[in-house]
C-alpha cells in the first residue's frame, strides 16, 4: 500500500500524559499537513510542512502541540498534557501537486 | 471570515438515482476547491477537484460543478450505489491547493436499495 499511513490508529490516554502520533507521507510528497477532526465535524487544519520547513500553524495548535519533520518524510505530532477536550481524530494528509490525499488517522481519547 | 458550508446535512436517495450534493463558500480568494467521501472510521478519499479557471469537471460518475459568481459547488453523482453511502466534504483553498484546506460541516448520503 503507498498510501499516506499513521500510527497509531487508536490512542487512548489518561489527561495530563503526553502522546505521539506518527505519520509517513507518500513516497516523494514534499508537503504534509496535520488536521483534526471532532465527531460530526469537517478537519479542521493544525499544519502544515514543506519538505522539513514547518509553514504555518494554526491558533488551534496550542503550546501544548509540536510537531515535526525532522528529515522532510515522516512527521511526528505531540500533545503534551492532554486534555479531555483533545479527544479527537488527528488526520494526516501529504501532497505534491496541490490534490491532498488523506490517512486513516489516529483516533486520541483522553480519559 | 473564511468559511465553507453545506446546504443540506442528510442526502437520502434510492438506489440507481442521481444525487447532487450542494455546498456554498465565502472566501472569494479560494481558487481551488475539492470533494471527499469519508466513510465511519477512516480518513476522507479523494473524489474530484476543481481550479477555479474551470466551471465543470467529469471523473467517473462524478461530475463537480463550480459557480463564481454565488460562490457555490455541486457534487453530483450519476446512477448512486450503496457503495456511495458516506459523508461528503466540500473543502476549499488557495494557491491552487497547496496551501491549508478549509473544510465545512459535511452531508451524509444515505442510500437505499
Amino acid at each position: 500500500d503507498t498510501g499516506v499511513s499513521q500510527d497509531p490508529r487508536h490512542k487512548i490516554t489518561k489527561r495530563g500524559q503526553n502522546v505521539t502520533f506518527r505519520c509517513d507521507p507518500i513516497s516523494e510528497h514534499n508537503r504534509l499537513y496535520w488536521y483534526r477532526q471532532t465527531l460530526g465535524q469537517g478537519p479542521e487544519f493544525l499544519t502544515y510542512f514543506q519538505n522539513e520547513a514547518q509553514l504555518e500553524k494554526s491558533r488551534l495548535l496550542s503550546d501544548r502541540f509540536s510537531a515535526e519533520r525532522p528529515k522532510g518524510s515522516f512527521s511526528t505530532l505531540e500533545i503534551q498534557r492532554t486534555e479531555q477536550g483533545d479527544s479527537a481524530m488527528y488526520l494526516c494528509a501529504s501532497s505534491f501537486e496541490g490534490r491532498q490525499y488523506f490517512g486513516p488517522g489516529t483516533r486520541l481519547t483522553v480519559t | 471570515g473564511e468559511s465553507v458550508g453545506l446546504h443540506l446535512p442528510t442526502l437520502s436517495v434510492q438506489e440507481g438515482d442521481n444525487s447532487i450534493i450542494n455546498c456554498a463558500y465565502s472566501n472569494s480568494a479560494s481558487d481551488y476547491f475539492i470533494w471527499y467521501k469519508q466513510e465511519s472510521g477512516k480518513g476522507p478519499q479523494f473524489i474530484i477537484d476543481i481550479r477555479s479557471n474551470m466551471d465543470k469537471r467529469q471523473g467517473q460518475r462524478v461530475t463537480v460543478l463550480l459557480n463564481k459568481t454565488v460562490k457555490h459547488l455541486s457534487l453530483q453523482i450519476a446512477a448512486t450505489q450503496p457503495g456511495d453511502s458516506a459523508v461528503y466534504f466540500c473543502a476549499e483553498g488557495r494557491e491552487g491547493g497547496y496551501n491549508k484546506l478549509i473544510f465545512g460541516a459535511g452531508t451524509r448520503l444515505a442510500v437505499h436499495p
